[in-house]
């Protein structure tokens, strides 16, 4: 039931842009984004809803396909905060007693 | 508020030792949860309370390890009798439920060493 990301990894330049995919082999209710910075603990970005809704804040947004059970997280003109390893995390159901499944991961570095 | 707290942030211990953590969650925070994260992994989930009801347990937990929140407020989780395997950054989020999907915010963890 884990979930599946891809790239494992990926290294930026600042300012470029960067795609990273999760993927279900189960019906998902919702999918959460969050970053981790290396001893730290991971921070949310952003949960997405079944209904194919996309959301966003300042240069980071997200998609989530129901259909294809998959959800993409979109970072444009990287900075250098945005190094670290993302991770989705995923309910299967509506109302599910509320823990998430997170994918291993991808690590994120953005160089100067 | 401060957040999530966690204490011991570390903890060295050799195997066949007890060892307990603790976790504050944000005050207003009906959920709490564990999870346990390894080098390369996502958290895992270990097991969730309600208020002060346990309501969930993954089968990742095994007879060794117990959590309890004996108040709806602050969580302990005990490890009996460690093995090497137990070797782990140990998580506690906590959110408040709502009707839709909702945030955890987490603690900094323990880190926990077996030797």
């Amino acid at each position: 039931q884990q979930p599946v990301q891809s790239p494992q990894a990926v290294i930026l330049r600042e300012g470029e842009d960067a795609v990273i995919n999760c993927s279900s082999s189960k019906a998902l209710y919702s999918v959460h984004w969050y970053r981790q910075k290396h001893g730290e603990a991971p921070i949310f970005l952003m949960i997405l809803l079944k209904g194919g809704e996309q959301k966003g804040h300042d240069k980071i947004s997200a998609s989530f396909n129901e259909k294809k059970q998959q959800s993409s997280l979109y970072l444009t003109a990287s900075q250098l905060s945005y190094s670290g390893t993302y991770f989705c995390g995923t309910h299967l159901r509506r109302g599910s007693q509320g823990n998430l499944i997170f994918g291993k991961g991808t690590k994120l570095s953005v160089k100067p | 508020d401060t957040g999530v707290s966690q204490n011991p942030r570390h903890k060295i211990t050799k195997r066949g030792q007890n060892v307990t953590f603790r976790c504050d969650p944000i005050s207003e925070h009906n959920r709490l949860y564990w999870y346990r994260q390894t080098l390369g992994q996502g958290p895992e989930f270990l097991t969730y309370f309600q208020n002060e009801a346990q309501l969930e347990k993954s089968r990742l937990l095994s007879d060794r390890f117990s959590a309890e929140r004996p108040k709806g407020s602050f969580s302990t989780l005990e490890i009996q009798r460690t093995e090497q395997g137990d070797s782990a950054m140990y998580l506690c989020a906590s959110t408040f439920e709502t009707s839709f999907a909702y945030e955890q915010y987490f603690g900094p963890g323990t880190r926990l060493t077996v030797t």
